[in-house]
């Protein structure tokens, strides 16, 4: 099945600074979603971006399908964005997501 | 606007007992999904079930679960004699069409003891 490499694995930002999560994946996907886990184990919706970019508010994405990797952005960054953020793909042929390990978000104030 | 829910958020049971997680996906979706999220650890997917029958499953399922589709709206998973390593949140979830965005419910954290 295919591989998913999120990294940093964990990474410390002061509130207001910039950052960006990777995402890389062993094979091609066909279906990628971005999810915030939030400290009640919630995981929330993203973004779904199988390729191309997308924005919503502070935070944006850019899946490369052709180089099989994504990249979430986050802008100005606030202490309620603390929390794990995970990467997720399905390959062809496939019905599930592969989640990454996921990136431990902090923002301190 | 639409979501997954579940019930009941937390469960508790004693090993070898039958616990039934209960989920209830967005009404138009017709793929629906189970996984896994043992503490600190990643998502893992359980099972996905489509047109009333499973459509794929991971090595994780086996004899101890099943999933069922009771009735219109309820999807549920029963673990049939659970262990301690059984200990997880579960999430459901949902989408129309495969290879198209999933929809996770608010999870069910189990503790077995």
């Amino acid at each position: 099945g295919i591989q998913v490499e999120q990294s940093p694995p964990d990474l410390i930002l002061q509130e207001g600074a910039n950052s960006t999560l990777r995402c890389n994946f062993s094979d091609s996907v066909n279906n990628l979603q971005w999810f915030h886990q939030n400290p009640w184990g919630q995981l929330i919706n993203l973004f779904y971006i199988p390729s191309g970019t997308k924005q919503n508010g502070r935070l944006s994405a850019t899946t490369v399908a052709t180089e099989r990797y994504s990249l979430l952005y986050i802008s100005s960054s606030q202490t309620t964005d603390s929390g794990v953020y995970f990467c997720a793909g399905g390959g062809a042929g496939s019905y599930q997501l592969t989640f990454g390990k996921g990136t431990k978000l902090s923002v301190i104030p | 606007e639409p979501e997954v829910t579940q019930t009941p958020s937390h469960q508790v049971t004693q090993m070898g007992q039958e616990v039934i997680l209960r989920c209830v996906p967005i009404s138009n979706h017709l793929y629906f999904y189970w996984y896994r999220q043992i503490l600190g650890q990643k998502v893992e997917f359980l099972v996905s079930f489509y047109n009333n029958e499973i459509s794929e499953k991971s090595e994780i399922f086996d004899d101890q679960f099943s999933v069922e589709r009771p009735d219109g709206s309820n999807f549920t998973l029963k673990i049939r004699s659970t262990k301690l390593e059984d200990s997880a949140m579960y999430f459901c979830a949902s989408s129309p069409e495969v290879y198209t965005e999933a929809f996770f419910g608010q999870g069910t954290r189990l503790t077995v003891v």
